[in-house]
């Protein structure tokens, strides 16, 4: 299983609003709605923001939202502040029963 | 509050074998799949298994397949994970994880294991 193709990196300056896009296949992304989003600060365990494509967690910022579109998922950040700064993945069931983490994007509030 | 945490990493000669375990607190573990997930030093996450809630239903990543096992004991909050075989390659942090509607929404801290002669 390969795993889901990322942007590498992704800048913004604070208060504005990025996206980070996740690309798979019919087979993951594109063939179930469940997709997840993990952001994960340096030495620091990951953390669930979106789970099922657009849905948050109880505790995590209404500044994140998710969607998808064919074989594509993407996180987008709006009124961007410091603390967002971080490695952000996605996440997908498969085909196989199993799951698929994205290549990950690194965040930088400029 | 939620709690996992892994132990039984530590370093390993290639072709040898480690059982991690991770204990949990906070909530009904037997209630719940959980999954592993690993991270090689400077990579991006992997996952490696998971395990439904009754410990039947078990599912590999094709890189650990034949090699790893995932099992639980309920009675004792405890999940495992025994790798065997072990690469070079297998040299990463390695994750417990809660399931959550097709999601893994706790973390423990994670327990590394470095495989090298």
């Amino acid at each position: 299983q390969s795993a889901l193709t990322q942007p590498a990196s992704v800048s913004g300056s604070p208060g504005q609003s990025i996206a980070i896009s996740c690309t798979g296949t019919s087979s993951d992304v594109g063939g179930y709605n469940y997709v997840s989003w993990y952001q994960q600060h340096p030495g620091k365990a990951p953390k669930l923001m979106i789970y099922d494509v657009s849905n948050r967690p109880s505790g995590v910022s209404n500044r994140f939202s998710g969607s998808k579109s064919g074989n594509t998922a993407s996180l987008t950040i709006s009124g961007l502040q410091a603390e967002d700064e971080a490695d952000y993945y996605c996440s997908s069931y498969t085909s196989s029963s199993t799951y698929v983490f994205g290549t990950g994007t690194k965040v930088t509030v400029l | 509050e939620v709690q996992l945490l892994e132990s039984g990493g530590g370093l390993v000669q290639p072709g040898g074998s480690l059982r991690l375990s991770c204990a949990a607190s906070g909530f009904t573990f037997s209630s719940y799949a959980m999954t592993w997930v690993r991270q090689a030093p400077g990579k991006g996450l992997e996952w490696v298994s998971a395990l439904r809630s009754s410990g039947d239903g078990t599912y590999y990543a094709d890189s650990v397949k034949g090699r790893f096992t995932i099992s639980r004991d309920n009675s004792k909050n405890t999940l495992y994970l025994q790798l065997s075989g072990l690469r070079v390659e297998d040299t990463a942090v390695y994750y417990c994880a809660k399931d959550y509607v097709r999601s893994s929404d706790s973390w423990g801290q994670g327990t590394l294991v470095t495989v090298s002669s």
